[in-house]
């Protein structure tokens, strides 16, 4: 059974950062891409991120680049999402999600909830 | 990049009914590389459909897609009452993938 579950949220001030993990179990990790999507309150949804899966390439929304960095362990079946200089519009549940191929995201976590506030 | 606009915002019909919902796109979708998601309050979005009209493991054969370049469709035969969520339509054939703005899909 594939499971996806994110950790690392919370309340920072405008300016921190935050680092957020994903583990995923139930397939093989190294044989697929890892995406971070984001859905800010009442919002819809809106892709964040990639990172292949040999950890080569990462790709970022024009929104984040610059400011995020996701990286992956594959020893470890986890990806993690540095967010820097976090502003107010980047609150968000943030969801990770495998990616079944090019940009079909097939599992989900359940999220975890930034909040930029001071 | 690619603008989704999904047509109703909100959709009221009652168990049994058929429901259609759209998703147009600002610019011709590559390979009919669109996805289609369902959300339920304060759960991840799920998988329904791929590549326009292919339907992900475990989706029940009431739901249909169709659609190419910049019209697409999901269609629900019989509506059954897990049914009622949010839909978002998704295309991944042009990077930055984008998402539609969702439809609402409500008991009447």
């Amino acid at each position: 059974e594939v499971q996806v579950l994110e950790s690392g949220g919370g309340l920072v001030q405008p300016g921190g950062s935050l680092r957020l993990s994903c583990a995923a179990s139930g397939f093989t990790f190294s044989s697929y891409a890892m995406s971070w999507v984001r859905q800010a309150p009442g919002k819809g949804l809106q892709w964040v991120s990639t990172v292949s899966g040999s950890a080569v390439s990462a790709y970022y929304a024009d929104s984040v680049k610059g400011r995020f960095t996701l990286s992956r362990d594959n020893s470890k079946n986890t990806i993690y999402l540095q967010m820097n200089s976090l502003r107010a519009e980047d609150t968000a549940v943030y969801y990770c999600a495998k990616v079944r191929v090019l940009g079909i995201y097939d599992y989900w976590g359940q999220g975890t909830l930034v909040t930029v506030s001071s | 990049e690619i603008v989704l606009t999904q047509s109703p915002g909100i959709l009221s019909l009652s168990p049994g009914e058929r429901a259609t919902l759209s998703c147009r796109a600002s610019q011709s979708v590559s390979g009919s590389y669109l996805a289609w998601y369902q959300q339920k309050p304060g759960q991840a979005p799920r998988l329904l459909m791929f590549g326009a009209s292919g339907r992900a493991t475990g989706i029940p054969d009431r739901f249909s897609g169709s659609g190419s370049g910049t019209d697409f469709t999901l269609t629900i035969s019989r509506l059954e009452p897990e049914d009622f969520a949010v839909y978002y339509c998704q295309q991944y054939g042009t990077s930055p993938y984008t998402f539609g703005q969702g439809t609402k899909l409500e008991i009447k």
